[in-house]
């Protein structure tokens, strides 16, 4: 089974509003990250968060991570058409292996 | 700099036959992937390679075999494909396994 579950799977919300996606996983991590990928085409990494820290931001992106729960989420300020896409979590499993999550498909209505 | 490229971009085989999915990447990195993706199943990694001449079974190996050539290529070979094969494959690569991933533009897989 994979390493790391998204949810919810689908979030449909309103140009300028937020958007909040969620990651659990189940084992250890030295690190997580997340990834987009714009329908059908190779995904684009968006942010790494080590497992030492626990949040970081990067632009209109926020992302947490608690080890304790072992859970992450991604937050997305005032949203934009553009950002309608599918959002993935990733976690390196043993011996460095890249785990993909099932993904949350994010449509962000103009 | 092209990135990870991979070729072929879609293909079209009958149940049994064989073929080979070619990736090269230009980033002199380390750790290079080989994934299918499946509608509402997420991104699953079929092998791994940590360094040139080594390999290893991610979740979903059955039916296939990979190559790491060298430090640039990573080939992932169906020997007898089978229509659970349908998919889009992607390939992506890292400097190391822990560290952000480059996709490359996935191959678009049928098997009739």
């Amino acid at each position: 089974s994979q390493q790391g579950e998204e949810d919810p799977q689908a979030l449909s919300i309103q140009e300028g509003e937020n958007a909040t996606m969620n990651c659990s996983y189940k084992t250890s991590i030295n690190n997580l990250q997340w990834y987009r990928q714009n329908s059908g085409r190779g995904l684009v990494h968006l942010i790494l968060i080590r497992s030492n820290e626990r949040e970081k931001h990067s632009g209109r992106l926020r992302v947490t991570l608690d080890t304790s729960k072992k859970s992450s989420s991604l937050l997305i300020t005032a949203s934009r058409a553009a950002d309608t896409a599918s959002y993935f979590c990733a976690t390196d499993a043993a011996r460095g292996k890249l785990i993909f999550g099932q993904g949350t498909e994010l449509s962000v209505k103009p | 700099n092209a990135g990870v490229t991979q070729t072929p971009k879609f293909q079209v085989l009958k149940t049994g036959q064989s073929m080979t999915l070619q990736c090269a990447q230009d980033m002199n990195h380390n750790s290079m992937y080989w994934y299918r993706q499946d509608p509402g199943m997420g991104l699953r990694l079929i092998y791994y390679s940590a360094s040139e001449g080594t390999t290893d079974k991610g979740e979903v190996p059955n039916g296939y075999n990979v190559s790491r050539l060298n430090k640039r290529e990573f080939s992932l070979r169906l020997e007898s494909a089978a229509p659970s094969q349908t998919s889009v494959y992607f390939c992506a690569s890292s400097e190391q396994g822990i560290t952000e991933a480059f996709f490359g533009q996935g191959t678009r897989l049928t098997v009739v």
